[in-house]
């Protein structure tokens, strides 16, 4: 199982980038997948979830409005929009996979490197 | 909004057990999952639904879960087991992790 994040870098206040996870190792379109963010010596928060058919997806409440995730099932990859970035979204930006069978509150089973994002004018 | 509180930090000897708590309301309704993050590496599950270790990580590590308390224990520790231990759950639709706790071996 291999997920690996790309399109972080140093991004000016207002900009709007795309992160995005390209899977390998699994059948794609049978896991949950999310993005996961940790700030510079700080606990890992929660971004986003999508469900393995994209029938459901979620955010956290403190980030809904400017963050859009996706998956492209023809690249097995996931995708974090963010619109109008702000200093407070540096960090580093792990795409997680869900555990399969893991209960209806799935844990995070495997994740990638990260890409960081740094905002800063 | 829910929120889930583990201590700082646990020093322990090597070989003795360490317990790391984490405190949520009612956490006894959810299930529980624990990551352990050494420096400059990934998040690596170590405990879900609870108690149940995912293939590959040590029977040392156990979890449990009652009232308002989940517990991660690491009996027989080691030098390696050095890292931040993170709780998780979900509420309401919504993934929540705690602060980490930092475990120091010494």
């Amino acid at each position: 199982v291999h997920l690996v994040e790309s399109g972080g870098g140093l991004v000016s206040p207002g900009d709007s980038l795309t992160l995005s996870c390209v899977t390998s190792g699994f059948t794609f379109d049978r896991y949950g997948l999310g993005w996961v963010r940790q700030a510079p010596g700080k606990g890992p928060e929660w971004v986003s979830s999508i469900s393995s058919t994209s029938s459901y997806i979620y955010y956290a409440d403190s980030l809904k409005g400017r963050f859009t995730i996706s998956r492209d099932y023809a690249k097995n990859s996931v995708s974090l929009h963010i619109n109008s970035v702000r200093a407070e979204d540096t960090a580093l930006y792990y795409c997680a996979r869900e555990c399969v069978n893991c209960s209806a509150s799935p844990p995070f089973d495997y994740w990638g490197q990260g890409t960081m994002l740094t905002v800063s004018s | 909004s829910y929120e889930l509180t583990q201590p700082p930090s646990v020093s322990v000897s090597p070989g003795q057990t360490a317990d790391i708590t984490c405190i949520g309301e009612t956490l006894d309704d959810k299930y529980v999952s624990w990551y352990q993050q050494r420096p400059g590496q990934s998040p690596i599950l170590v405990i879900h639904q609870d108690s149940k270790r995912p293939s590959g990580i040590p029977e040392r590590f156990s979890g449990s879960n009652s009232g308002n308390t989940a517990t991660l224990s690491i009996r027989g520790t080691q030098p390696t087991d050095e890292a931040v231990y993170f709780c998780q759950t979900w509420a309401r639709s919504t993934v929540i992790f705690g602060g980490g706790t930092e475990l120091t071996v010494l």
